[in-house]
């Protein structure tokens, strides 16, 4: 079975600043999705940003990119330019691309984030 | 476009008693899931479903049943609610074999007392 492993518990920086959560992961699969989620205090479920595995190239959108390390397992998500609306819970997590597996999702602990002004 | 509705919102239960969320999707999506999330944590996986009439059980699945019989509709059933059950439920839907996102309700926060 796959895990998710989000390390910082809580991460916080100041506005304007970047900041950088890590997530690690531990499959035996060569073809799967990764996924970062944001779940603010309104505990809505949004999604940041994607990654395949077979792509080399590391995802970005807008301010939020990601650090895709496929042989170390990583897969680290760098917001820049923080603003007060990222303060959230941010969500790691793994989803296999095999037929079987149903397309779940194996989320992480999570990551409180404070954005100080 | 309501994407995923799930109700009620909130709800509280004495030990015991039974209750079912409903969950909605509107995006003709096959795969259906229900997690739960307990305070501070990660989402976990209650059961699933690959299309109507086709269930399975996820990371947590006891004390729970489902049924599909439509494609749009996946409830989720607590028989004898038990204060361990008190949690956040989370609804979610995608179409499946792609990179494609779940998308997801808004949750029911539950609380057994």
């Amino acid at each position: 079975a796959q895990t998710v492993t989000q390390s910082q518990p809580e991460m916080s920086v100041q506005e304007a600043e970047t900041v950088t959560l890590s997530c690690t992961y531990d499959t035996s699969e060569s073809d799967y999705y990764l996924f970062w989620y944001k779940q603010p205090p309104s505990r809505q479920m949004i999604l940041v940003i994607r990654q395949e595995a077979y792509k080399q190239q590391n995802a970005t959108e807008n301010r939020f990119s990601v650090n895709f390390q496929k042989a170390a397992k990583s897969f680290s998500l760098k917001i820049s330019d923080s603003q007060l609306g990222d303060a959230a819970m941010y969500f790691c997590a793994y989803r296999s691309a095999g037929l079987a597996s149903g397309s779940r999702l194996t989320f992480g602990e999570g990551t409180q984030l404070t954005v100080n002004p | 476009n309501a994407g995923v509705t799930q109700t009620p919102k909130f709800r509280i239960l004495k030990i015991g008693q039974s209750m079912t969320l409903q969950c909605t999707q509107d995006m003709n999506h096959n795969y259906m899931y229900w997690y739960r999330q307990d305070p501070g944590m990660g989402l976990k996986l209650i059961y699933y479903s690959v299309g109507a009439g086709i269930t399975d059980k996820g990371e947590v699945p006891n004390g729970y049943n489902v049924s599909r019989s439509t494609t749009e509709d996946f409830p989720l059933r607590l028989e004898l609610a038990a204060p361990s059950q008190t949690s956040v439920y989370f609804c979610a839907s995608t179409h499946g074999h792609s990179n494609q996102p779940q998308h997801f309700g808004d949750g029911t926060r539950l609380s057994i007392l």
